[in-house]
């Protein structure tokens, strides 16, 4: 496509399910990188890879928190045991190569844990 | 999470007025960059700084990497009512990460 597709783009579920998040990159991007962005604050980093491999996961909050990219395309990013602190936009970006920018960003996934 | 110091918080003003924010950090980035968000969209990258003392311009928006590398002003001329947004700036901390730290975000408003 011609932009980052996220989805869902709503995602409600009780406290304690799981829920994985997916992102579509824009054709031809190396680098995919994940942020989280409470209300009215900045994206905050999250996790980023190039191709297929993770290359900083500096920025997930604790295990609970786990992403993949095993084609080195689409990715997702999965929440266990989701806990009401979890609430927030889910922001996918992507890049054309490693350190380029801009980074290419998402309309994201608003997340809400009942 | 770590975020950078960035003000003012918010800002109201005429159109045709210019403005003026600046980003700090006790940490030295590599790259200073702006971005631009609009309500219910991802942020959009508006100018990109790479060297020390860099000035840059995009239209009417001009940017600075700051001498110490530690701060970043972004400045907007003649203001139009499509300018209003959140403006966030972004460090990249080191060469060996694509990592971004975020700043808080000024939020500007413009009245006709």
């Amino acid at each position: 496509g011609a932009g980052v597709s996220q989805s869902p783009r709503y995602k409600v579920t009780k406290r304690g399910q799981d829920v994985a998040l997916r992102c579509d990159p824009i054709s031809g991007h190396v680098s995919l990188y994940w942020y989280r962005q409470a209300l009215g604050q900045g994206p905050e980093f999250l996790t980023y890879f190039n191709y297929e491999a993770q290359q900083d996961k500096s920025g997930l909050p604790n295990d609970r928190f786990s992403a993949e990219r095993p084609e080195g395309s689409i990715s997702t990013l999965t929440i266990q045991r989701t806990e009401q602190r979890d609430s927030a936009m889910y922001r996918c970006a992507s890049s054309l190569r490693t350190g380029q920018q801009p980074q290419h960003f998402g309309d994201g996934t608003r997340l809400s844990i009942l | 999470g770590q975020q950078l110091n960035q003000s003012p918080q918010s800002m109201f003003i005429q159109e045709g007025e210019d403005v003026s924010m600046n980003c700090t950090s006790s940490s030295i980035f590599n790259t200073w960059l702006w971005y631009k968000q609009d309500p219910g969209e991802g942020p959009v990258l508006l100018i990109a700084l790479y060297k020390a003392g860099e000035l840059t311009s995009n239209g009417r928006l001009t940017a600075q990497f700051g001498i110490t590398r530690k701060d970043s002003f972004l400045n907007i001329s003649a203001s139009i009512p499509s300018d209003v947004g959140i403006y966030f700036c972004a460090g990249q901390l080191r060469l060996n990460t694509d990592k971004l730290i975020f700043g808080t975000g000024t939020r500007l408003q413009v009245f006709p």
